[in-house]
């Protein structure tokens, strides 16, 4: 069974930082593209960050661009969201999705919570 | 940045019902459009693939069609299980884009 398993997620200060962890399993996950995506409390989904399968290419939307790593560990099937200077309008539920050769995030993990308060 | 802008934004029907929710981007995204369905606490599921393709073990009353600017998902014969949030979302450009959402409420 194809599965993606977030982890990382947590009460964070706004300025402080967090490592989000995405866990693949079921796919060959050194094949496929990743993404991050999010969604805020009551609101609609937004794409965070994209990673090709080899980490040669990388992409971020502009309201995380600067304060945001996205990277990958082929051997270990993870995936993984560094998040710096995070802010109260970065609370959201994070998701990394699978993605296809055109670009379609076909498959979703269940989210973890960020949630930045002080 | 190419917007999408789904309608309505929430619709109440019974069951057995035929819905039609369109998405229509800002400019051409060719066949790369996709619709999810979201229940509350749950991650997006995906329900249609480019346009008009089908997933495996989503029901075939869920059935997509479209292309360039104007998209439009229908739900045949809606049943109870079926009220959920539907986005559309485009895979042609970067930023990666999606809808504001549906609100599917069964009477």
């Amino acid at each position: 069974e194809v599965q993606l398993v977030e982890s990382g997620g947590g009460l964070v200060q706004p300025g402080g930082s967090l490592r989000l962890s995405c866990a693949a399993s079921g796919f060959t996950f050194s094949s496929y593209s990743m993404n991050w995506a999010r969604q805020a409390p009551g609101k609609g989904l937004e794409w965070v960050s994209y990673i090709s399968s080899s980490s040669s290419t990388i992409y971020y939307a502009d309201s995380v661009k600067g304060r945001v790593t996205i990277s990958r560990d082929n051997a270990k099937n993870s995936l993984y969201l560094q998040m710096n200077s995070l802010r109260a309008e970065d609370t959201a539920v994070y998701y990394c999705a699978r993605g296809d050769i055109g670009g379609l995030m076909d498959v979703w993990g269940k989210g973890t919570t960020v949630t930045v308060s002080s | 940045e190419i917007v999408l802008t789904q309608s309505p934004d929430f619709q109440s029907v019974t069951p057995k019902e035929k819905v039609t929710i369109t998405c229509r981007a800002s400019q051409s995204i060719g066949g790369s459009l996709h619709w999810y369905q979201q229940k509350p606490d749950q991650s997006p599921k995906l329900l249609i693939k480019y346009a008009s393709q089908s997933i495996s073990g989503v029901p075939s009353r869920f059935s997509g069609s479209g292309s360039g600017t104007d998209f439009t998902l229908t739900i045949n014969s809606l049943e109870a299980e079926d009220a959920a949030t539907y986005y559309c979302h485009q895979s042609s450009s970067l930023p990666r884009t999606f809808g504001q959402g549906t609100k599917l409420e069964i009477k």
